[in-house]
């Protein structure tokens, strides 16, 4: 079974450009959180979706941040008009729901925006 | 709210030297408390966990203690080796972990041979 997948895994943005960052949760897994990890920092939850639902957007950015999981395909974080301060590492994890509820991390974006 | 607060690194060890690193959350209620570690270049994996009050999580030598009166999770190991190099997070979550990740700000560790 393979784990969760991110791509890509680096990203280099222009400040102003937009970033797409993908995650394909594990196979079964039905729950998709998204973090970041600011250097030298711990990880920050941004959003917590299921398919087609955003559960807790708490820690999501007011503007040029949004997420999405659709029924199919993987999940999006998009960044709109990036600046220097989204330089980071983003994380999703995955978990199965249903009374199993660890969370799987995959090997995360580095985006730097120049 | 929830917060996690965690001992600073970086901490650096000789070989089969004995390891704590200190965590203390804040949070209502009972929440499930977690270690996980990451190593260079690769995202963070569960290394144990613990649900309730007086349960000792323990993975691969390492052990962490529930202790709600002190609201505390230390990281344990007996004998530290070159390849435990990484750095570790103390994380909270509500709901047995089906909600978000509250995290530490990690303790980067490194062994020496």
């Amino acid at each position: 079974n393979a784990g969760v997948m991110q791509n890509p895994r680096h990203l280099v943005r222009r400040r102003g450009q937009e970033a797409r960052l993908r995650c394909s949760p594990m196979k079964g897994h039905s729950h998709v959180y998204w973090y970041r990890q600011l250097p030298e920092e711990g990880l920050k939850f941004m959003v917590y979706l299921q398919k087609e639902n955003i559960i807790d957007e708490s820690g999501m950015p007011k503007e040029r941040f949004s997420a999405e999981f659709p029924k199919e395909g993987p999940s999006i974080l998009r960044i709109q008009q990036v600046v220097r301060g989204d330089s980071a590492a983003y994380f999703c994890a995955s978990s199965p729901g249903q009374s199993d509820y660890e969370q799987y991390f995959g090997p995360g974006t580095r985006l730097t925006v120049t | 709210g929830d917060s996690v607060t965690q001992m600073e690194g970086p901490v650096t060890l000789s070989e089969e030297a004995f390891l704590t690193i200190n965590c203390t959350y804040t949070a209502t209620g009972y929440p499930s408390l977690f270690w996980y570690v990451q190593y260079p270049g690769e995202g963070l994996q569960l290394l144990l966990k613990a649900t309730k009050a007086d349960d000792k999580g323990s993975n691969k030598g390492f052990e962490a203690t529930y202790r709600k009166e002190t609201t505390s999770f230390h990281l344990e190991k007996g004998s530290v080796q070159v390849s435990d190099s990484a750095v570790y997070f103390c994380a909270l979550s509500r709901n047995f972990g089906n909600e978000k990740l509250t995290f530490g700000t990690g303790t980067r560790l490194t062994i020496i041979p």
